[in-house]
């Protein structure tokens, strides 16, 4: 069964402070890797996908690796408007659905 | 123009009656699915519908009973409502599932069991 882990649970930051979150992820055969933001109140929101090895996608300051392991959102000199909850999901091959983790949830104080 | 549009937003209700939640999109997506999120923001597919055809259904109780009259819209009745039912659902659909095409997903239905 596909499973994801995200950590930190939760990260402070300061404005300007860069940081990255954790994806760990056990899947059979690799669809993609998906990266969403949720702010409280809505659905989810797609930021990227990830589809092998050593890919990298960036948006303004955010980047996404990713290894055949793990998957990084790093981001650079975050502000205020980047707090909100970042969830990693994986598709495999085998379960034709995304599989989810519990999510980092991200505060950026001014 | 919403792209996935779910209603209604809260829904308040006690145990046992019977409630449904709508969901249209208008993306032209073929496969929609139904979210399940947790009080710990954990999201656990419920169901998944491609072309109006059920192609998934997770360990869900039978009080739980999914509806596509088109591509376009999925609905969710839920029977006996029971207290840990509560949750938000949110609806979702997808371009391709099996090139790994992202989840573009509605602003969900809070649903409180009391």
């Amino acid at each position: 069964e596909d499973q994801v882990t995200q950590s930190p649970e939760a990260l402070r930051l300061q404005e300007g402070e860069s940081s990255s979150l954790n994806c760990s992820y056990t899947v059979s055969g690799l669809r993609g890797l998906f990266w969403y933001r949720q702010d409280p109140g809505k659905g989810p929101e797609f930021l990227f996908t990830l589809y092998s090895a050593g890919e990298k996608k960036e948006k303004e300051r955010l980047k996404a690796t990713l290894t055949k392991k793990e998957s990084f959102l790093h981001i650079t000199a975050p502000k205020p408007e980047d707090s909100a909850t970042y969830l990693c999901a994986v598709q495999g091959v085998a379960a034709g659905k995304s599989t989810f983790g519990d999510g980092t949830t991200l505060t950026v104080k001014p | 123009d919403t792209a996935v549009s779910q209603t209604p937003k809260y829904l308040v209700t006690q145990m046992g009656n019977d409630k449904s939640i709508k969901c249209e999109q208008n993306l032209g997506h073929d496969t929609m699915y139904w979210y399940k999120q947790d009080s710990k923001k954990f999201l656990k597919i419920m169901f998944s519908y491609n072309n109006k055809e059920l192609i998934i259904n997770e360990t869900v109780p039978n009080r739980f009973s999914p509806k596509s009259p088109d591509k376009a819209h999925l609905n969710l009745h839920i029977n006996s409502l029971e207290l840990g039912d509560s949750a938000v659902y949110f609806c979702a659909s997808s371009q391709d599932p099996a090139s790994g095409s992202p989840l573009h997903f509605g602003n969900g239905t809070r649903l409180t069991v009391t």
